[in-house]
């Protein structure tokens, strides 16, 4: 199992919008709608943020969203927000009852 | 809203073994849930060790099977992990989470955290 690949960084200035991408195999990301988003800022734990590719837990701003193509998952985050500045990790389903996290992405807000 | 918190030394010697309690608080761990651990390494990524169910029935990271044990202790509301033969690799922030999402029970989503602990390898 390889970690799935993140750019190690994105920036934004405040109010644009930012995608996030995370991109997999046929062994996880491609074979399953099972991929969740999780925002962590400096130590402190992860967050979820986004749950099987595009659904959005209660209290999520709306300006998260994710999606998924063959085996690329996405997350944007629309109207950047100082707040937003954090590291955003990306967590695939990997059969067998395993999961496999990405290498995370510092967000940056400009 | 449920509640984890780690605890265990912060401070181990190479090749000896790492042990860790997560006591669950205000759900019960004999519910429908997975229970999980996950490290974080300083300055790096997140990393599945494994998922526990308190019948016994559990999964490993395949690159950390053949030195972890993770069991539910009903008794006692607690998760418990165990790294054996450790080296300085494996000096991480330890986080137990709830395997979970607003759908329900999953063994793909974490949706409750601990703060995580910090365990340094070193002698």
């Amino acid at each position: 199992q390889s970690a799935l690949t993140q750019p190690a960084s994105v920036s934004g200035s405040p109010g644009q919008s930012i995608t996030i991408s995370c991109t997999g195999t046929t062994s996880d990301v491609g074979s399953y709608n099972f991929v969740s988003w999780y925002q962590q800022y400096p130590g402190k734990a992860p967050k979820l943020m986004i749950y099987e590719v595009n659904k959005r837990p209660s209290g999520v701003s709306n300006r998260f969203s994710g999606s998924k193509s063959v085996n690329t998952a996405s997350l944007t985050i629309s109207g950047l927000q100082a707040e937003d500045e954090a590291d955003y990790y990306c967590c695939s389903y990997a059969g067998s009852s395993s999961v496999i996290f990405g290498g995370g992405t510092k967000l940056t807000v400009l | 809203q449920v509640q984890l918190q780690e605890s265990g030394p912060g401070l181990v010697k190479p090749s000896e073994t790492l042990s860790l309690t997560c006591a669950v608080s205000y759900y019960s761990i004999s519910g429908s849930y997975y229970w999980g651990w996950i490290r974080q390494p300083p300055g790096k990524g997140l990393e599945w060790i494994g998922s526990s169910y308190h019948s016994g029935n559990t999964y490993y990271n395949p690159s950390l099977k053949s030195r972890v044990t993770i069991s539910v202790d009903t008794s006692k509301s607690q998760l418990s992990l165990k790294l054996r033969s450790v080296t300085a690799a494996d000096t991480a922030v330890y986080y137990c989470a709830r395997l979970g999402s607003p759908a329900g029970p999953t063994v793909t989503t974490f949706d409750y955290w601990g703060q995580g602990t910090l365990v340094t390898v070193s002698s």
